[in-house]
């Protein structure tokens, strides 16, 4: 099983569309949790950090379930502007100072 | 507001040939990280540098060599470059704490070895 793993997609949703992601870590020992935004060929762009109580920016939420050891991110109202690769990021727990990407979750959003 | 800059952003290579990738931050960040990124292979950790003295290998160390020049730059040596090694390189860094801050990334060096 991969340390974290995201289904890769395409997610086409329309304009206005609410879509959500999953993504699963597998070591129940880690303790910070983020999602990032990736554009086509730049680099990943912080899009929230993930915490306990869950917390949302805007039209994003984003949730954490240490029970079944998964993190979603939620958005509401999609713009087209929100097609994009979203990236979950996960801390290694071993007491390191590494991070664990999954490969992604590619969104169109469609006029 | 420059963040994490990477310098060059494009490159190409014959193969066996040497460069060095630069990568500086003003973020006063203690910790910074090289990245690979290949297609349909999300981002792979080279090396990392925990904090200024320190470097540490990531998954993917092979063919590669770093230095931790000072708290804000952090360098990634190709000794002698291969095809294989041909991607997208990203610098990051992040406060130390144990990865419970977020990274920062730079745009990105793209590397191609012909």
């Amino acid at each position: 099983r991969k340390e974290v793993e995201q289904d890769p997609g395409p997610f086409n949703v329309p304009e206005g569309a609410t879509v959500a992601f999953n993504c699963t870590y597998s070591n129940s020992a880690s303790q910070s949790f983020f999602w990032y935004r990736q554009d086509c060929r730049k680099e990943p762009k912080l899009l929230m950090s993930v915490y306990s109580s869950g917390n949302e920016d805007g039209r994003f939420t984003a949730q954490l379930n240490r029970a079944s050891q998964y993190i979603s991110l939620l958005i509401r109202d999609s713009k087209l502007s929100d097609s994009a690769t979203y990236l979950c990021v996960v801390n290694d727990a071993s007491g390191t100072y590494k991070y664990i990407f999954g490969t992604g979750t590619r969104l169109k959003v469609l006029a | 507001n420059a963040g994490v800059t990477q310098t060059p952003k494009f490159q190409v290579l014959k193969t066996g040939q040497s460069m060095t990738l630069q990568c500086a931050q003003d973020m006063n960040h203690n910790s910074m990280y090289w990245y690979r990124q290949d297609p349909g292979m999300g981002l792979r950790l080279i090396y990392y540098s925990a904090s200024e003295g320190t470097t540490d290998k990531g998954e993917v160390p092979n063919g590669y060599n770093v230095s931790r020049l000072n708290k804000r730059e952090f360098s990634l040596r190709l000794e002698s470059a291969a095809p294989s090694q041909t991607s997208v390189y990203f610098c990051a860094s992040s406060e130390q704490s144990y990865s419970n801050q977020p990274q920062h990334f730079g745009d990105g060096t793209r590397l191609s070895i012909l």
